[in-house]
């Protein structure tokens, strides 16, 4: 079955790391993706990682991948107040031809100063 | 801006109306994806299309429904309208089959029925 699962809340001080973090139950997944989403704003893409991959760093942004476990995680080094925001996690089922996204309920964080 | 528009970006209409949503993919994108984001359901795939043609459907009602033009461009049909159909919808694009499938979401439009 499908189904991504993130905790609601997650509370930083500024300059601190985030770590956010994601279970999916899907074995067939090949990709797994960030999502961030302002308030009333679309979802942007953050970065996304291949199933046969550990780590991926991209700046500020680290995400791992716990295939095993099936647990991912991204961590935002040195947090900002622009960092405040829903952080969604999906992973890729493919249908057919066609590759669905399945999206967590969403991480709420927030940045204290 | 990733590339991908939306129209209109609010919308306020009465139950048992219908609307039409509009989506225009990034250049060179042939798939187009529809998602309903409300507070209790979450972020919900609709329906996908991918040059045209029909290729997933999700949680997507009998009331509403969706087609792609021959310009790529999506249109999101919702009819006989409930208070419940209140939500973001928004629409993503995707390159297409055989590649890493992130889609790139427009900035939705938020319905209202009253």
């Amino acid at each position: 079955g499908e189904d991504v699962e993130q905790s609601l809340f997650l509370s930083v001080r500024e300059g601190d790391s985030s770590v956010i973090n994601c279970t999916y139950t899907d074995s067939s997944s090949t990709y797994l993706y960030w999502y961030k989403q302002e308030p009333g704003a679309g979802l942007q893409l953050l970065t996304y990682i291949f199933s046969n991959m550990d780590m991926k760093q991209d700046q500020r942004l680290t995400v791992l991948l716990n295939k095993k476990d099936k647990h991912l995680s991204l961590r935002i080094a040195d947090t900002q107040t622009g960092d405040s925001a829903i952080y969604f996690c999906a992973e890729s089922i493919s249908s057919g031809s066609a590759r669905q996204l399945t999206f967590g309920s969403g991480t709420q964080l927030t940045v204290l100063p | 801006d990733s590339g991908v528009t939306q129209t209109p970006k609010h919308l306020i209409t009465a139950t048992g109306q219908r609307v039409t949503l509009r989506c225009s993919p990034r250049s060179g994108d042939l798939s187009v994806y529809w998602y309903q984001q409300s507070l209790d359901q979450g972020l919900q795939f609709l329906i996908h299309y991918y040059n045209g043609e029909e290729r997933a459907k999700g949680n997507i009602l009998e009331r509403f429904s969706a087609q792609q033009f021959p310009d790529l461009h999506s249109e999101l049909n919702l009819s006989s309208l409930e208070l419940g159909d209140s939500a973001l919808y928004f629409c993503a694009s995707s390159v297409g089959p055989g590649t890493s499938g992130e889609q790139y979401f427009g900035p939705g439009t938020r319905l209202t029925v009253t």
